[in-house]
């Protein structure tokens, strides 16, 4: 089946500990994303990256970081900086462009907890 | 700065009863609005996209439309399994930025049998 899968599931990170979490995209889409969700918060945007070798920071990237070596894999990790980090986050992605390559996919989201 | 505000945000149905989930939105050149469905613990599924005002969508008991500063999920003769969070979410022109959509918070829909 084709789609986007993230792991782990659920991640608990200790104080002063960095964690990455996977996503992995077999649609063949060149531009990738990740989002944090917050109860009571709409999706905000962290990293994007649209081709291989290249990221953009989003509108909260402080305390991550991410990388793009391949089509098909956009890791996100989240460091110690980041003091906030228990939240749901998504990975999403999309085709490279035209009038029907507009719109996002997501993941199944993972759940990060700081213990 | 883009913004979209969804409303109520939260709404209690009985089964069969119809109703409508409104998203109003401030963007500087709409390139897309998106409705999104998402179930507790899941990542949004993709329902509809509508690109230019007066366009409408459907699919089973879901109907989305759009106007220059809103857009409307309308539900009819809703189930059960109708409940969820709907998410809706604008995508401007940026000219070579992010791409990325900006969310609304969320409408919260329970369907009670």
């Amino acid at each position: 089946d084709g789609g986007i899968t993230q792991s782990p599931k659920y991640l608990f990170r200790k104080e002063g500990q960095n964690v990455t979490l996977s996503c992995e995209q077999n649609l063949n889409h060149d531009a990738m994303y990740w989002y944090r969700q917050d109860p009571g918060q709409g999706l905000r945007l962290i990293y994007y990256s649209q081709i291989v070798n290249d990221f953009q920071k989003g509108d909260i990237a402080e305390g991550y970081s991410v990388s793009r070596e391949k089509k098909e894999s956009f890791p996100l990790t989240v460091t110690s900086a980041q003091k906030n980090p228990t939240a749901f986050y998504l990975c999403a992605s999309k085709s490279a462009g035209g009038y029907s390559g507009n719109t996002i996919y997501f993941g199944e989201g993972s759940w990060l907890t700081v213990v | 700065e883009d913004q979209v505000t969804q409303s109520p945000e939260a709404l209690r149905l009985q089964e069969g009863e119809s109703s409508s989930l409104n998203c109003s939105y401030t963007v500087s050149g709409l390139r897309g609005l998106f409705w999104y469905r998402q179930d507790p613990g899941k990542g949004p599924e993709f329902l509809f996209t509508l690109y230019s005002a007066g366009e409408e969508k459907e699919k089973e008991r879901l109907k989305a439309t759009l106007t220059k500063k809103e857009s409307f999920l309308h539900i009819t003769a809703p189930k059960p399994e109708d409940s969820a969070t709907y998410l809706c979410a604008v995508q401007a022109y940026s000219g070579g930025g992010a791409d990325g959509l900006t969310f609304g918070k969320g409408t919260h829909l329970i369907i009670q049998p």
